[in-house]
């Protein structure tokens, strides 16, 4: 089945710190989505990409459909406590019949 | 608060019990999922649902059984579970199953099976 490679796996940063992160396939989707989750909590969108090269910003938060349709990168600036959390990337290759392939998440934690 | 609510947000229960996880979405959608988050691993889907009907089996063990009784409720049986099956369950829902459709997740219910 696809599978995407989500990296870093964990971030240790300083509040303020800029924050990235990216995803990569092997095969092409047609969407991807950023999702947030806090502990106890399902995940929460943060962005979703619709349109290969589309950058899009919601706040602090920036993402990027790659080229290729094979990746899509997730910067965080400025970070902030309430950033800390799992982020995960999704893709979609066709309906929503086929679901959403995650990735395995990259846990942000902030150091004070 | 995204819309999508699920019941309990905690259960715990024997292998030998029968149980039911609730899923209820308040956003006029048409399409529902079912989805396993195990430690270390990355989101699982179970099942789809587009207009109360099954469309997606994602090869789950019939100890798991789904019923989707209308367009807003989704429920997801549990029996004679093993303790692999400990996990978060999530709901999704979104507005069909076309592409570029969004789905939204619930909060969960954490399963612990002893």
């Amino acid at each position: 089945g696809q599978q995407l490679n989500q990296s870093p796996q964990s971030m240790f940063i300083q509040e303020g710190e800029d924050v990235s992160m990216n995803c990569t396939s092997s095969s092409i989707f047609n969407t991807w989505l950023w999702y947030k989750q806090d502990p106890g909590e399902g995940p929460v969108l943060l962005i979703a990409l619709y349109k290969a090269g589309e950058l899009t910003s919601n706040g602090r938060l920036t993402a990027q459909f790659g080229i290729t349709r094979k990746d899509s990168f997730l910067n965080i600036s400025a970070s902030i406590p309430s950033d800390v959390g799992i982020y995960f990337c999704a893709g979609q290759a066709g309906g929503g019949a086929d679901g959403l392939t995650f990735g395995k998440g990259t846990h942000l934690i902030i150091q004070p | 608060e995204t819309g999508v609510t699920q019941t309990p947000r905690h259960l715990v229960m024997g292998m030998t019990n029968k149980k039911s996880l609730k899923c209820e979405q308040h956003l006029g959608h048409n399409a529902m999922y079912w989805y396993k988050q195990s430690a270390k691993k990355p989101l699982e889907l179970m099942f789809v649902y587009s207009l109360e009907e099954r469309v997606e089996n994602n090869s789950v063990p019939s100890r798991f059984s789904p019923e989707c009784p209308n367009s807003s409720h989704l429920f997801l049986h549990l029996h004679t579970l093993q303790p692999e099956d400990s996990a978060l369950y999530l709901c999704a829902s979104s507005q069909t199953t076309r592409p570029g459709d969004t789905q939204y997740f619930g909060p969960g219910t954490r399963l612990t099976v002893l």
